[in-house]
């Protein structure tokens, strides 16, 4: 089954201890994207990455990491959270079908984190 | 910049009648835009479309949204809402001004299907 899969989908950490959201794709998809979700925001994309070694920032990345090392994963990086960072995390993969992305998302289940 | 407006925040209609959820957008260039739905507690699901063509696209379950440059709209229709169709839907935007990678997606409107 295609699928996008993240992992925990519920955590409650606290101030400073780092942690790390990971993302997982089976549908050989080069772009991936991790987003957070806040009422009255809407989602709002962290950060998304092209294919393997190439990433880059989208709207809101302060205070979070991302690597890709492997095509299909695209784990996120809280190194210090704070308290606003708390909200529902989603990771998406697309296909890249050229130099415009005209490719749909598919989504994860979602991540709620909470730091205390 | 590029940007989406949903201007509902919840929109309610009676089962069986005629939808709209309604979305605008601020790009420059020619944009890419798309619909999702999202059910409670669940990830977002891609529902249609528009890159080029026709200013009509059809979609998942029913669902259609018309393209119109000059006011730079997308709405989302369905010509008779089910109550199963209630959720969480998302108007998104890729435009060049982000080399089509970045999504801005617009706030969210609550469609509420009542029986």
């Amino acid at each position: 089954e295609a699928q996008v899969t993240q992992n925990p989908r519920y955590l409650i950490t606290v101030t400073g201890k780092k942690l790390t959201v990971t993302c997982s794709q089976n549908m050989n998809h080069e772009y991936m994207s991790w987003y957070r979700q806040d009422p009255g925001l809407g989602l709002r994309q962290i950060y998304y990455s092209m294919n393997v070694e190439v990433t880059d920032k989208g709207d809101v990345p302060e205070g979070y990491k991302v690597s890709r090392k492997e095509k299909r994963n695209f784990p996120l990086i809280l190194e210090s959270p704070s308290p606003n960072q708390t909200s529902l995390y989603f990771c998406a993969s697309s296909l890249l079908t050229g130099p415009t992305n005209t490719g749909e998302l598919f989504f994860g289940e979602g991540s709620r984190l909470t730091v205390l | 910049a590029q940007s989406v407006a949903q201007p509902e925040d919840q929109v309610n209609v009676a089962e069986g009648n005629p939808l709209t959820v309604k979305c605008t957008y601020s790009v420059s260039g020619n944009p890419y835009l798309f619909w999702y739905v999202q059910y409670p507690n669940r990830g977002l699901q891609f529902l249609l479309k528009y890159i080029t063509g026709d200013n009509l696209v059809k979609g998942s379950y029913g669902f259609e949204a018309e393209f119109n440059k000059s006011q730079t709209s997308f709405h989302l229709k369905k010509p008779s809402a089910l109550v199963s169709d209630s959720a969480l839907y998302f108007c998104a935007v890729r435009a060049p001004s982000g080399g089509y990678q970045k999504v801005t997606f617009g706030i969210g409107t609550k469609l509420q299907v009542i029986p």
